[in-house]
């Protein structure tokens, strides 16, 4: 079965960076791009950008332009998404999803990565 | 950018009720609109795409209608399980995508 399973919590200062990572498995990892979503504390879902597995492109939305970079190891079947200079409004539970074509079929469970000096 | 605003931002309702949730887009997505369900301390979970199409497994009292700017998400008779968030997303202007706001569905 597809199961996307992403890396720990994390805790980080402001100005520091994290790196999240989302395991794949029960499919062929090529065939799908990834999605990266996050969701603030009470707020509601922000797409943050998508690779394509097959080449490597990226898109990433605007407001994270020049902060964030979206990798993957195909070697390993994982994801990675690293976001720098992170500020508390950066606060938030990360998610990966799996996106064909239009929808994001399958998600991680997230991963909580708070800012806090 | 497209927009996506959904209402309402909250409704009340009770087992067996009717409910509908509407999402407009800012211009024209054709059918490149999804709905997803997020229970509390949960991931999404894809329930309708391509305006109307019902992911596997989704219980048919779910349906999804709609073209262009306004979309509807029906529960045709809501279930102890539907109390969660809603929410819709374009996927006209893939590979990026916005997300409406949500609906909360609580316990009237």
């Amino acid at each position: 079965q597809v199961q996307l399973v992403q890396s720990g919590a994390e805790v980080k200062k402001p100005g520091a960076s994290v790196k999240v990572s989302c395991k794949a498995s029960g499919y062929i990892f090529r065939s799908y791009g990834l999605s990266w979503v996050r969701q603030a504390p009470g707020q509601g879902l922000e797409w943050m950008g998508w690779i394509s597995v097959y080449n490597g492109d990226t898109y990433y939305a605007q407001k994270l332009q020049g902060r964030v970079t979206m990798t993957t190891d195909t070697s390993t079947s994982t994801a990675y998404m690293e976001l720098r200079s992170l500020r508390s409004d950066d606060t938030a539970l990360y998610y990966c999803a799996r996106g064909g074509t239009t929808a994001f079929d399958f998600w991680g469970q997230g991963t909580l990565v708070t800012v806090s000096s | 950018d497209i927009q996506m605003t959904q209402s309402p931002s909250s409704l009340s309702a009770s087992v067996g009720d009717r409910v509908t949730i509407t999402c407009r887009a800012s211009q024209s997505i054709g059918r490149f609109l999804n709905w997803y369900q997020q229970k509390l301390g949960k991931a999404p979970k894809l329930l309708i795409y391509s305006a109307s199409t019902l992911q596997s497994g989704v219980p048919s009292r779910f349906s999804g209608s709609g073209s262009g700017t306004d979309f509807t998400l029906t529960i045709s008779s809501l279930q102890p399980e539907d109390f969660a968030t809603y929410y819709c997303q374009q996927s006209h202007s893939t590979p990026t995508w916005t997300f409406g706001q949500g609906t909360k569905v609580e316990v009237k």
